[in-house]
């Protein structure tokens, strides 16, 4: 069965501080990667993604992540968090199979704070 | 446009009761997808539906969940006798495509029940 990990809970960064935060998945095949970013009182959105191609990919907000196939991970990284970041981020893999319905198999989360 | 909305937002409910939780997916989307999220973890898949066909319910935690969508458009979550481990936020999203599995998904705000 698929699952994701996500290394860090809770994250607790000072404003202009850099951020990575971990991802590992375990599934044997071929996946589409996602980061998806939830503001206090927002709904989920989509942060960025990773179909094929470009290991390294590029999103919303100065925000990119790199796949790397080898270690099964897909690491966020910002070079400089902004109060505005603090928000929880989830990592969501999707197995690329015909009989995949597209369902998102998610990790637990990251709550990303920034302090000013 | 207008995104993916829910209803109701809050749903109290004491333990036994039956509860409705509806979804308004993006027009023209063709899939939706439903995912529990309990408190401190990442969302969990319940089910998918391409139009009006139910292609995927594995993620039902048990036959007291069922979800329809008779009409290919809005969706109902229905849990009957509600039990206290049922409290969670219930997501709906929908995506553009059938079965590919490299749409976004795009996420309604939730469904926050409480069971007491």
């Amino acid at each position: 069965a698929q699952s994701v990990s996500q290394h860090n809970h809770h994250v607790i960064l000072s404003e202009a501080a850099s951020l990575e935060l971990g991802c590992n998945y375990s599934y044997g095949g071929t996946v589409n990667l996602f980061w998806y970013v939830q503001y206090p009182g927002q709904h989920l959105q989509l942060l960025l993604k990773y179909f094929s191609g470009d290991p390294l990919v590029k999103g919303i907000k100065g925000f990119e992540a790199e796949f790397i196939k080898s270690k099964f991970s897909f690491n966020l990284r910002k070079p400089s968090v902004q109060w505005s970041d603090t928000a929880e981020y989830f990592c969501a893999v999707n197995a690329q199979s015909s009989s995949n319905t597209g369902k998102l198999i998610f990790g637990q989360g990251t709550t990303l704070q920034v302090k000013p | 446009g207008a995104g993916v909305s829910q209803s109701p937002r809050y749903k109290v409910a004491k333990r036994g009761q039956d509860v409705a939780l509806r979804c308004d997916p993006i027009s023209g989307h063709v899939s939706l997808f439903w995912y529990q999220q309990a408190l401190g973890q990442g969302p969990e898949f319940l089910t998918y539906f391409q139009n009006e066909a139910q292609l995927d319910k594995s993620g039902l935690p048990s036959d007291r969940f069922f979800a329809e969508r008779p009409e290919g458009s809005v969706s109902t979550l229905k849990i009957q006798r509600t039990q206290q481990e049922d409290s969670a936020v219930y997501l709906c999203a929908s995506s553009l495509g059938g079965r590919l599995s490299y749409n976004e998904q795009f996420f309604g705000p939730g469904t926050r029940l409480t069971v007491l």
